[in-house]
C-alpha cells in the first residue's frame, strides 16, 4: 500500500533555532500533502495544505512565516519551524493522497522539542 | 467536512467485539465514511471507509444505516493492540479535500 515517510522522527533543538521536517511519498506522487500539529491529549490539528508547485495554504491561526512549507517535488514536502520556542514542541505529522481513489495516508510523526 | 459524534471513551474485552459508533446525521450524499485510528505516539492509520454499502477487510467491517446518518465500525476479535483513538470522518472523494479530526473515541481492550 500507499507508504507516507517523515524524518526526523524525533528532534530536539534549542530555542531561537530552526528545524525542517520532511514528507516524502515513497511509492506514489503527491501533488497535495496536508501537515497537522497535534498536543499531548488532544487530537491532530490541521495547520496547512502543501501544494507542489505552489505556495501553501495555512488554516486560520497558523503563522506563516514561522512555519515554512516548501513541497517542490511530487514526492516531497518540508515544514520548517523557523525561530522555535518552547510552545512549538509538538508531534508534527503529514500525510498524503495515495493513487487512485486511495485515501490519505499518515506518516509516523515528528516529536519536536524545543529547550 | 461534516461533523461526527463519537463517544469519547470504549471498553471492550480482549477477544470480543469492540463496535464502535458514529452519528454523522448532516453526511451530504457525496461523501463517504473514513475510520482511522492512532495508537500512542504514531501516525494515523487508516481502517476503511464506505459509501452506503457495507464494508470488511483484513482489519474491519463498517456497517452504515440506511439513511447514512450513523455508522458503526466493529473490530471483530479486539486484542490489546488494537488499543487506540479511533476518528470517524466524513468527506468527499476528493483529492484536494482535507481532512479535520474530531476527538475520536479512545477503545481501551481489557485483558
Amino acid at each position: 500500500g500507499a507508504v507516507v515517510s517523515q524524518h526526523p522522527s524525533r528532534v530536539i533543538c534549542k530555542s531561537g533555532t530552526s528545524v525542517k521536517i520532511e514528507c516524502r511519498s515513497l511509492d506514489f506522487q503527491a501533488t497535495t500533502m496536508f501537515w497537522y500539529r497535534q498536543f499531548p491529549k488532544q487530537s491532530l490539528m490541521l495547520m496547512a495544505t502543501s501544494n507542489e508547485g505552489s505556495k501553501a495554504t495555512y488554516e486560520q491561526g497558523v503563522e506563516k512565516d514561522k512555519f515554512l512549507i516548501n513541497h517542490a517535488s511530487l514526492t516531497l514536502s518540508t515544514l520548517t519551524v523557523t525561530s522555535a520556542h518552547p510552545e512549538d514542541s509538538s508531534f508534527y505529522i503529514c500525510s498524503a493522497r495515495g493513487p487512485g481513489d486511495s485515501p490519505l495516508h499518515f506518516g509516523n510523526g515528528t516529536r519536536l522539542t524545543v529547550t | 467536512d461534516a461533523k461526527t459524534t463519537q463517544p469519547p471513551s470504549m471498553d471492550c474485552a480482549e477477544g470480543r467485539a469492540a463496535n464502535l459508533p458514529c452519528n454523522h446525521s448532516t453526511i451530504s450524499g457525496n461523501e463517504y465514511v473514513y475510520w482511522y485510528r492512532q495508537i500512542h505516539s504514531q501516525g494515523p492509520q487508516y481502517i476503511i471507509h464506505g459509501l452506503k454499502n457495507n464494508e470488511t477487510n483484513e482489519m474491519a467491517s463498517l456497517i452504515i444505516t440506511e439513511d447514512r446518518k450513523s455508522s458503526t465500525l466493529i473490530l471483530p476479535h479486539a486484542t490489546l493492540r488494537d488499543t487506540a483513538v479511533y476518528y470517524c470522518i466524513v468527506r468527499a472523494m476528493n483529492r484536494d479535500d482535507k481532512i479535520i479530526f474530531g476527538k475520536g473515541t479512545r477503545l481501551h481492550i481489557l485483558p
